[in-house]
């Protein structure tokens, strides 16, 4: 069974930086193919890709966002590890992670998303 | 604005059939694999077709999608009021480089 959670602050200030861990369990980040992404959510609003790390330890980021971002990855702990950097409260929104597959190139499983809120 | 283009919103009776649409360009959904979610309400998304017109294991076959050059359409057959979701569709775009989603569609089974 796959399972993947989202960990980290409910509340950050404007300025701070964001670290969000998805813990996953079911795979491995070692086996080909493999890939674990971040998507938000603005409240009300659509999906917003943000950033992905592959098995392979290839990674990719949103063009708009690619500055803030990076992502890492702890395969013994199985685990990845977002950051962004320079919150303001336009990055309100529920962050998520997914198992992304190369083959047959989806987000197969999400984790069940964290409230990120940015205020002073 | 998104990438991926869909109308914000159908509807359609119970037992009745919707499509939603997704329109993009070359970079994106004609040269990528596109991939279908659902989001019911306070949930994660989750993935209803991949590949095109793949269904995972699980879903029901109501649901289908297709895909003719830069446009791919999601189908649902014998609506029910479980399916009243948002539903969004995602590729990669070659151009981007990048994981594009369409803004969502809000299916409301009237």
């Amino acid at each position: 069974q796959i399972t993947l959670k989202e960990s980290g602050p409910t509340l950050v200030k404007p300025t701070q930086t964001l670290t969000l861990t998805c813990t996953f369990s079911g795979f491995s980040l070692s086996t080909s193919g493999v890939g674990v992404g971040w998507i938000r959510q603005p409240p009300g609003k659509a999906l917003e890709w943000l950033a992905l790390i592959y098995w392979d330890d290839d990674k990719r980021y949103s063009p708009s966002l690619q500055s803030r971002l990076t992502i890492t990855k702890d395969t013994s702990k199985n685990q990845v590890v977002l950051t962004m950097t320079n919150m303001d409260p336009v990055d309100t929104a529920t962050y998520f992670c997914a198992q992304k597959l190369v083959i047959p190139a989806t987000f197969a499983y999400w984790g069940q998303g964290a409230l990120v809120t940015v205020s002073s | 604005q998104s990438v991926l283009t869909q109308p914000p919103s159908v509807s359609a009776a119970p037992g009745q059939k919707v499509t939603i649409s997704c329109s993009g360009s070359s970079s994106n959904i004609g040269n990528n694999y596109v991939s279908w979610y659902q989001q019911l309400p306070g949930t994660a998304p989750k993935v209803l077709i991949h590949v095109n017109n793949k269904r995972p294991s699980g879903i029901p076959d109501r649901f289908s999608g297709s895909k003719s050059g830069t446009s791919a359409t999601l189908g649902i057959t014998g609506l029910q009021t479980g399916d009243e979701a948002d539903y969004y569709c995602g590729t990669w775009d070659s151009s981007l480089s990048a994981e594009v989603f369409g803004g969502g569609t809000k299916l409301t089974v009237i």
